[in-house]
């Protein structure tokens, strides 16, 4: 069974202040390890897919990294408008996704 | 370009009623799935259908039943509503199931209170 555990659970930073989020998980065959975006009151909104050990994927101020037990979303000089929660996601085989319990990400000005 | 469109956005029921939440995509996506959100749970699936004609049950499909009425659309329907139903309800989409990227396109969301 595939398991995914994210940590921490919040997170709170002033804007400018960098840090990363971890996720880690356990499958048999990776097929794909998902990050998406949650804003209050709305869906989860794709950010990055990686598929390999070593593979990097980066948008504006996020760099997701893959290990072989676990990914990293590095928020670089992060601002208010960042604050979100932070879903992973992995699939192995021709499963569906299993999803993290996200990280609640708070940008304080 | 609408996406994954969920209706109703709200809805309060009684235990024991009925009610169907409907989803629509206009990607021509070949998947579509319903998942739940509950506070410290994640999102867990309750069903898909990897392709118009077929549905699968997911994590949590008991007291769940759905209909892949055509590409476009796929409803989730509660017989008889129960407390523990509450949660908020997402429509999800995808390409396909099989394929490697699988990016799945949510709706806004369903919020469900059953008292």
């Amino acid at each position: 069974e595939d398991q995914v555990t994210q940590s921490p659970e919040a997170l709170r930073l002033q804007e400018g202040e960098s840090s990363s989020l971890n996720c880690s998980y356990t499958v048999s065959g990776l097929r794909g390890l998902f990050w998406y975006r949650q804003d209050p009151g709305k869906g989860p909104e794709f950010l990055f897919t990686l598929y390999s050990a070593g593979e990097e994927k980066e948008k504006e101020r996020l760099k997701a990294t893959l290990t072989k037990k676990e990914s990293f979303l590095h928020i670089t000089a992060p601002k208010p408008e960042d604050s979100a929660t932070y879903l992973c996601a992995v699939r192995s085989g021709y499963s569906t996704l299993t999803f993290g319990k996200g990280t609640m990400l708070l940008v304080s000005p | 370009n609408a996406g994954v469109t969920q209706t109703p956005k709200f809805q309060v029921l009684k235990t024991g009623q009925s009610m169907t939440l409907q989803c629509a995509q206009d990607m021509n996506h070949n998947s579509m799935y319903w998942y739940r959100q509950d506070p410290g749970m994640g999102l867990r699936l309750i069903y898909y259908s990897a392709s118009e004609g077929t549905t699968d049950k997911g994590e949590v499909p008991n007291g769940y039943n759905v209909s892949r009425l055509n590409k476009r659309e796929f409803s989730l329907r509660l017989e008889s509503a129960a407390p523990s139903q509450t949660s908020v309800y997402f429509c999800a989409s995808s390409r396909d199931r099989n394929s490697g990227a699988n990016v799945l396109t949510f709706g806004a969301g369903s919020r469900l209170t059953v008292l």
